[in-house]
């Protein structure tokens, strides 16, 4: 069964420390995956996304990183700041198949000053 | 650019009513995207259109869900009737579909439209 899990569920932190997110899949046949920022009552936006063959790949203080043989993901956020506080999404999607796009539940990011 | 437009933002019906929530992409974007996000569970991808054609709708609910796609900048989602089990926000995401298909490209998200039905 394709599954996307992330943990933690939810998690708050002082503004200016790191944190890393954890995503979990068992979508086959694997063709990339991405991680969303959704900030509260607006639509996701897309951070990073990672095809078969990168192991990493950042977008300022947003590093994703993926390792392909374990199904592994994590998203580090490094030096947060108040305007990190947002869900974020894993999604995996399967080989040319719309139906296989498999969304995360999310990890709910607090930042706190 | 105005980015992905939605409308209405919010809406609030009856059960039983018709629904028709709306759409318009990113101009030059064409491929386009129904989403469904809820607590319980989550975002879920609802129907795609490629160049104005529904590609895969497997992940519409049931038949009185329906979309559409007229011409490259407008598309419709429609719930008749609707029912309480329907409220959820409802987005829509464009993008360009290249050679590697519209799965690999930046999806673009609207607002979305919050559906209440009592």
């Amino acid at each position: 069964k394709n599954q996307v899990e992330q943990s933690p569920q939810s998690l708050i932190i002082l503004e200016g420390k790191n944190c890393t997110l954890q995503c979990n899949y068992t979508v086959s046949p694997f063709s990339n995956l991405r991680w969303y920022k959704q900030d509260t009552g607006r639509g996701p936006v897309s951070l990073t996304i990672m095809t078969f063959s990168e192991n990493t790949k950042s977008n300022g203080r947003y590093t994703a990183t993926l390792d392909a043989d374990t199904k592994q993901s994590s998203l580090h956020i490094t030096a947060s700041q108040l305007s990190d506080s947002a869900s974020y999404i894993c999604v995996v999607s399967a080989h040319s198949s719309a139906s296989k796009i498999i969304f995360g539940s999310g990890t709910r990011l607090s930042i706190r000053p | 650019d105005a980015g992905v437009i939605q409308s209405p933002r919010h809406e609030v019906t009856e059960m039983g009513q018709e629904v028709t929530l709306r759409c318009k992409p990113i101009s030059g974007h064409n491929s386009l995207f129904w989403y469904r996000q809820t607590m319980m569970r989550g975002l879920e991808l609802l129907i795609y259109f490629n160049n104005n054609v529904p590609i895969d709708d497997s992940g519409m609910p049931e038949d009185r869900f329906s979309a559409k796609m007229p011409n490259a900048s407008f598309s419709t989602l429609k719930i008749q009737p609707s029912e309480p089990r329907d409220s959820a926000v409802y987005f829509c995401a464009s993008t360009i579909y290249g050679t590697s298909g519209s799965l690999y490209n930046e999806q673009f998200f609207g607002p979305g439209t919050r559906l209440t039905v009592l």
